[in-house]
């Protein structure tokens, strides 16, 4: 069974810096890893979508990365802002077109 | 495009009475997936269409709950009856299939805030 873990759970940082949010998953068989923001008491915002293929992603000051063979994706943020405040979760895609999900980092950016 | 639509936005009912949660999937897209969120389990699958057909229902806790897709452009999650452990915040999203690249990512709606007191 495929389970997904974020770490560290929350992160509280100076606006300004660079920081890097982790996530690993048990099974290595993934068809692609997707990078999700979630605003307090709304729906979920699609960052970025690596495949299986790829080693990174980038999106202006966002970018992901992959190493499949140990399980594991980064998500760097550089130059945070205080707008960069949410929670973020990582997603595993396997065959079936099923998502599985981690708990979330939540971030607060301090001004 | 409007994105995922999903309706209502917040529901509160008392137990045992039915509910009917509405989904509008972003056009051209062939998934559509129904998510529960709660504090204790996270983001949990129910149950995902492909084509209108429903693929996979593993996740959909018991048979008080059902979901059906009539057509492509439009979903219903209904829950009947409906108990307090079902409160949660319920996510319809949607993804284009294998021939839109085969990247199959998921756009989510805005969620429905079920309070079932």
């Amino acid at each position: 069974k495929q389970e997904v873990t974020q770490i560290p759970a929350a992160l509280s940082v100076p606006e300004g810096e660079n920081l890097v949010l982790n996530c690993s998953f048990t099974d290595s068989a993934i068809y692609n890893l997707q990078w999700f923001r979630q605003d307090p008491g709304k729906g979920l915002t699609s960052l970025l979508l690596i495949q299986s293929s790829q080693r990174e992603q980038t999106s202006g000051r966002l970018n992901a990365s992959l190493d499949k063979s140990s399980g594991r994706s980064t998500l760097y943020i550089a130059a945070s802002q205080p707008g960069d405040s949410a929670t973020y979760l990582c997603a595993v895609k396997r065959d079936g077109n099923k998502l599985v999900f981690g708990a979330g980092t939540i971030l607060r950016v301090k001004s | 495009d409007a994105g995922v639509i999903q309706s209502p936005r917040h529901e509160v009912t008392e137990m045992g009475q039915e509910v009917t949660l509405r989904c509008k999937p972003i056009s051209g897209h062939d998934y559509l997936f129904w998510y529960r969120q709660t504090m204790m389990r996270g983001l949990e699958l129910l149950i995902y269409f492909n084509n209108n057909v429903p693929i996979d229902d593993s996740g959909m806790p018991e048979d008080r709950f059902s979901a059906k897709m009539p057509n492509a452009s439009f979903s219903t999650l209904k829950i009947q009856p409906s108990e307090p452990r079902d409160s949660a915040v319920y996510f319809c999203a949607s993804s284009p299939g294998a021939l839109a690249g085969g990247l199959y990512e998921q756009y989510f709606g805005p969620g429905t805030r079920l309070t079932v007191t």
